[in-house]
């Protein structure tokens, strides 16, 4: 069975640009989430879905930043424009209801 | 306001040794705990975990123990390999919580020597 997959693995992109990072959950998991590693903040939440509908953007940097699910085999995270403080380790993860997250294998973002 | 903290920001280890890696939490409607394992270059993975109800969950050479009075629980490998060494986070789930949102801590690192 296939796990999270996320494309691109890296994406090295200048600032200014639009940057779109793409996830597909585990089939029948019907939670996602994504996240968003530094060095200085560890690993963050970013946003998460409950059967495609976002339930907590709380943790969205700003206005720059959004995400889509349009059904339970894909979403996706846009940041437009991109930041050199946009530069992490985004992880998508998914998982049953009330279960074990499971992660991909995160995009390395590099906004120069 | 960090909600899970993992104070030691690194641990070393000799091969054979016990490893014991420490969390602590503040909420108390925290009801579900999890470990999980990260080496460099992939996503984070599933180690073990452990309910509220319980005291100590044990999977092979790993053991967690959650101490509720103290508001904290540690992960204990035994005996350590080198193969261990990578990042470990604890995190935790609210009772409240329907989808399973984890609260991560910042993470350990463990470096297991031979």
């Amino acid at each position: 069975d296939a796990g999270v997959i996320q494309s691109p693995r890296h994406e090295v992109t200048e600032m200014g640009q639009e940057v779109t990072l793409r996830c597909k959950p585990i089939s029948g998991h019907n939670s996602l989430f994504w996240y968003r590693q530094t060095m200085m903040r560890g690993l963050e939440l970013l946003i998460y879905f409950n059967n495609n509908v976002p339930i907590d953007d709380s943790g969205m940097p700003e206005d720059r930043f959004s995400a889509k699910m349009p059904n339970a085999s894909f979403s996706t995270l846009k940041i437009q424009p991109s930041e050199p403080r946009d530069s992490a380790v985004y992880f998508c993860a998914s998982s049953p209801a009330r279960g074990t997250q499971y992660f991909g294998p995160g995009t390395r973002l590099t906004v120069l | 306001d960090q909600q899970v903290k993992q104070n030691s920001p690194s641990l070393s280890v000799q091969e054979g040794r016990i490893s014991i890696l420490n969390c602590d939490y503040t909420n108390s409607m925290f009801d579900y705990f999890l470990w999980y394992k990260k080496y460099p270059a992939e996503g984070p993975t599933f180690l073990i975990s452990i309910s509220s109800i319980k005291d100590k969950n044990e999977d092979g050479r790993f053991t967690v123990f959650l101490n509720k009075s103290a508001k904290h629980l540690s992960l204990h490998i035994v005996p350590s390999q080198p193969g261990d060494s990578a990042v470990y986070f604890c995190a935790a789930i609210l009772g409240s919580s329907n989808t399973g949102k984890l609260i991560f801590g910042q993470g350990t690192t463990l470096q297991v020597k031979p």
